[in-house]
């Protein structure tokens, strides 16, 4: 089973750019969370996407934005960017019914974002 | 989710055991015990999870206190390929929102 795929793995964007990130979940998995990581502030949750529709939000500004297709597969996007946004943007997948307590999450290998 | 206390670092011999302690002092009883490691430069990794009693798979295992505020992540016979930084995160769905902290920074020497 193929686990978590995100693309691309390295980008080089300018401040005032904008981006998108693709991740691919492991099939089955209805749920995408996007996270971002930092070494200031280490890894904080984004969003998380269930059947195309956002069911939780982290405290990061309107710039961040995320969708999900019917396929389950998610893109976020970030729009007018700063040099903070630098980071390790990961996404991370799990079958995602809530009914279900103690799920596991599976992670991809990030995105690494460089804003010059 | 509760908030969890952990080490910022520890070393340990290479083939001997990793005991990584976790304090969840305010852990609710719906709340489960997550371990995740990351290992530079990739996305974190599953390790256990349990609620009440003791776990162990095939790559650790988890020791929760009776009162269940704090736990051992017990790695049976490290590896160099064990060097990674360790989270120990409370989570009632495990799958929203985690937060995961600080960690610890597991340095495992030959």
């Amino acid at each position: 089973k193929a686990g978590v795929t995100q693309t691309p793995r390295y980008l080089i964007k300018t401040r005032g750019q904008q981006v998108t990130l693709s991740c691919s979940p492991i099939s089955g998995h209805r749920s995408v969370s996007w996270y971002q990581q930092t070494p200031g502030q280490g890894l904080q949750f984004l969003f998380e996407y269930f059947s195309e529709t956002q069911r939780n939000k982290g405290n990061f500004p309107g710039r961040f934005s995320g969708r999900q297709f019917s396929n389950s597969r998610s893109e976020m996007n970030v729009s007018t960017l700063e040099l903070g946004d630098s980071a390790l943007y990961l996404c991370a997948s799990s079958l995602g019914t809530v009914k279900i307590k103690g799920e596991k999450l599976f992670f991809g290998s990030g995105t690494q974002l460089s804003v010059l | 989710d509760a908030k969890t206390t952990q080490p910022p670092s520890m070393d340990c011999a290479e083939g001997r055991a990793a005991n990584l302690p976790c304090n969840h002092s305010t852990i609710s009883g719906n709340e489960y015990v997550y371990w995740y490691r990351q290992i530079h430069s990739q996305g974190p990794q599953y390790i256990i999870h349990g609620l009440k009693n003791n776990e162990t798979n095939e790559m650790a295992s988890l020791i929760i206190t009776e009162d269940r505020k704090s736990s051992t992540l017990i790695l049976p016979h490290a590896t160099l390929r064990d060097t990674a930084v360790y989270y120990c995160i409370a989570s009632e769905t495990g799958a929203n929102n985690l937060f995961f902290g600080t960690g610890t920074r597991l340095t495992v020497i030959p």
